[in-house]
């Protein structure tokens, strides 16, 4: 069972380039979601999903775009880099009930 | 909008000590509240997960308790040994479908 799972784990963009984090699930979780962690900020919500189909801005939604295709899967897209989006990137899942929610182990994303 | 403090951000004591870490939210209409560790450069990890109608959860060495009409919660981690230095996050799942607001954490040190 390998939970939540994250690629890449590092990524070094250019200003302006395009990427997409991908994220997969295996525990058949229907609430899927997107954190920034970055110092002194804590984790901040990006973007979460509670089904396929459905998807919804979180604290911080500019810059990011999210699909949900599958119950799997969860990809977020960075449309043009900017520095500010230097940080490290959580995903993390839950079935739609109020229940613990399961980490994948970041993608660290810096942006020149 | 919810707020989470975590009080101390850091604390180092002897291996050996018991030690309460202070969780407090600024409103009381919650979910839950779920305690994480995460390690340096690592995700996420679940430790405990307390419903709006529990007082406490406890999981080996480690117990949360929640008062919802006062916004606290307090981890204690007892006879504390080397392997539980990391960061530990309090968070708090409101009434709607979006996701977790996260403490900043504190940064635990336990000295051989």
């Amino acid at each position: 069972n390998a939970g939540v799972t994250q690629t890449p784990k590092f990524q070094v963009l250019k200003t302006g380039q395009s990427m997409t984090l991908q994220c997969a699930q295996d525990m058949n979780h229907e609430y899927m979601s997107w954190y920034r962690q970055d110092p002194g900020m804590g984790l901040r919500l990006i973007h979460y999903s509670v089904g396929a189909g459905i998807t919804d801005q979180g604290e911080v939604p500019n810059g990011y775009n999210v699909s949900r295709s599958t119950t799997e899967d969860f990809p977020l897209r960075l449309l043009s880099a900017a520095p500010s989006q230097t940080s490290v990137y959580f995903c993390a899942s839950r079935t739609f009930s109020a229940g613990e929610l399961f980490f994948g182990e970041g993608s660290r994303l810096t942006v020149l | 909008k919810q707020e989470v403090t975590q009080i101390p951000a850091a604390l180092s004591v002897p291996e050996g000590e018991n030690l309460v870490l202070n969780c407090s939210f600024t409103d009381s209409a919650i979910y839950n509240l779920q305690w994480f560790r995460q390690d340096p450069g690592k995700g996420l990890t679940s430790l405990l997960l307390i419903q709006s109608s529990q007082r406490e959860q406890t999981s080996g060495r480690l117990n949360a308790s929640l008062d919802k009409s006062s916004g606290r919660s307090t981890l204690y981690i007892a006879a504390s040994q080397p392997g539980d230095s990391a960061t530990y996050l309090c968070a708090v799942q409101g009434g709607g479908a979006d996701g977790l607001t996260f403490g900043k954490g504190t940064h635990l040190i336990i000295q051989p």
